[in-house]
């Protein structure tokens, strides 16, 4: 298996532009997470999806952020417009099941917004 | 609001060396803990999952226990080597309803083994 995929790697954009990445989670797991890292906050979860329905979104920071999981092999996370603030790594991470089983996290996405 | 506390933050020790990494948590009521190893740039490994019914987990050179009712876990990683600096992460699912299912993390300990 190709593990959990993210594009881009990185992505450089000035304030006030809207960013979308991108996830592909390993394939039959039921459950995807995005996590933001920063350096002040560390990991943070952001949002989860069980078989493709937002189960929890309190960790998204504002309106501005958003995120869609339109079929079993595909989420995106949108920032519009994007801040500086917003400059970090996005994880995404996928697992079989919720609890018992290991979350595998993709290579993330560094964001820089100038 | 589960609180999750690694110490050291950082270590740097000569290789060979056995050692162990701390993390402690401020809500009892896990699903269960689990071991991430981060490399530069990279994203995060699972290590060890230690379900909450269970003590202790090993695989290879590193074991992880768990101590639910005082909150903590230790990670020991003996016969350390160069390969093994990284940053290491904990992380705990809660054992409830409500988000129980995304994990709350630890910020890390930074680990240099010295060759």
């Amino acid at each position: 298996d190709a593990g959990v995929i993210q594009s881009p790697r990185h992505e450089v954009t000035e304030m006030g532009q809207e960013v979308t990445l991108r996830c592909k989670p390993i394939s039959g797991h039921d459950y995807l997470f995005w996590y933001r890292q920063t350096m002040m906050r560390g990991l943070e979860l952001l949002i989860y999806f069980n078989n493709n329905v937002p189960i929890d979104d309190s960790g998204m920071p504002e309106d501005r952020f958003s995120a869609k999981m339109p079929n079993a092999s595909f989420s995106t996370l949108k920032i519009q417009p994007s801040e500086p603030r917003d400059s970090a790594v996005y994880f995404c991470a996928s697992s079989r099941r919720g609890g018992g089983d290991t979350q595998y996290f993709g290579p993330g996405t560094r964001l820089t917004v100038l | 609001k589960q609180e999750v506390t690694q110490i050291p933050a950082a270590l740097s020790v000569p290789e060979g060396e056995n050692l162990v990494l701390n993390c402690s948590f401020t809500d009892s009521a896990i699903y269960n803990l689990q071991w991430f190893r981060q490399d530069p740039g990279k994203g995060l490994t699972s290590l060890l999952l230690i379900q909450s019914s269970q003590r202790e987990q090993t695989s290879g050179r590193l074991n992880a226990s768990l101590d639910k009712s005082s909150g903590r876990s230790t990670l020991y990683i003996a016969a350390s080597q160069p390969g093994d600096s990284a940053t290491y992460l904990c992380a705990v699912r809660p054992g409830s309803g409500g988000g129980a299912d995304g994990l709350t993390f630890g910020k890390g300990t930074h680990l240099i083994i010295q060759p």
